[in-house]
């Protein structure tokens, strides 16, 4: 299995430009997150999608963030504008369940935003 | 929200030593889990821990799911310099939709 497949893995874009992380989770997995990692707040989560339904968003920082999920193996977390305080390490992970097996992480898309 | 409280924040190791760290929250957890994360790398698993009391060994670390249900322990014995990175606690319960919730994380260093 390749395990959890996120592109790109460096991202270095201008302010107020829209940018798109992908995410390929573990065939099989139903469930999918979105986390942030800074060194200030450490591991957030963003979005969790089960079954490819987003159940619970209360982490997506503002309205400029937004994700999708329009089939089991295939999601996209989008800021549009972006900021410099977005820049931070994107993680995608999957699990099958609610994750008493623990999640699979991706490798990170490491966001720049200058 | 509910929150774990992982110490140390860091920590250095000589190579040979043995290294410990814990996690605790004010509530009941039915599953504790421990990752690395190395640098430029997503945390991968190490140990899943499903009952209090459960002393679980992944080579030279060793973990514990506490009796109160409201802690784990990591313990790596004779470190080597590759067990640098961030170790992170998870706990499970049913208040959060079964969803995983993390620790800050201990980073360990190599002492200088």
């Amino acid at each position: 299995d390749a395990g959890v497949i996120q592109s790109p893995r460096h991202e270095v874009t201008e302010m107020g430009q829209e940018v798109t992380l992908r995410c390929k989770p573990i065939s099989g997995h139903n469930s999918l997150f979105w986390y942030r990692q800074t060194m200030m707040r450490g591991l957030e989560l963003l979005i969790y999608f089960n079954n490819n339904v987003p159940i619970d968003d209360s982490g997506m920082p503002e309205d400029r963030f937004s994700a999708k999920m329009p089939n089991a193996s295939f999601s996209t977390l989008k800021i549009q504008p972006s900021e410099p305080r977005d820049s931070a390490v994107y993680f995608c992970a999957s699990s099958l369940g609610r994750g008493a097996y623990g999640y699979t992480f991706g490798s990170g898309t490491r966001l720049t935003v200058v | 929200g509910q929150q774990l409280n992982q110490s140390p924040q860091s920590m250095f190791i000589q190579e040979g030593e043995d290294v410990s760290m814990n996690c605790t929250s004010s509530s009941i957890f039915n599953t504790w889990l421990w990752y690395k994360q190395d640098p430029g790398e997503g945390p991968v698993l190490l140990i899943a821990l499903y009952k209090a009391g459960e002393l679980t060994s992944n080579g030279r670390l060793t973990a514990q799911f506490g009796i109160t249900r409201k802690d784990s322990f990591l313990n790596i014995s004779a470190s080597i310099p590759s067990d640098v990175g961030i170790y992170f606690c998870a706990g499970q319960f049913g208040g959060s939709q079964g969803n995983l919730i993390f620790g800050k994380g201990t980073k360990l260093s190599v002492k200088p």
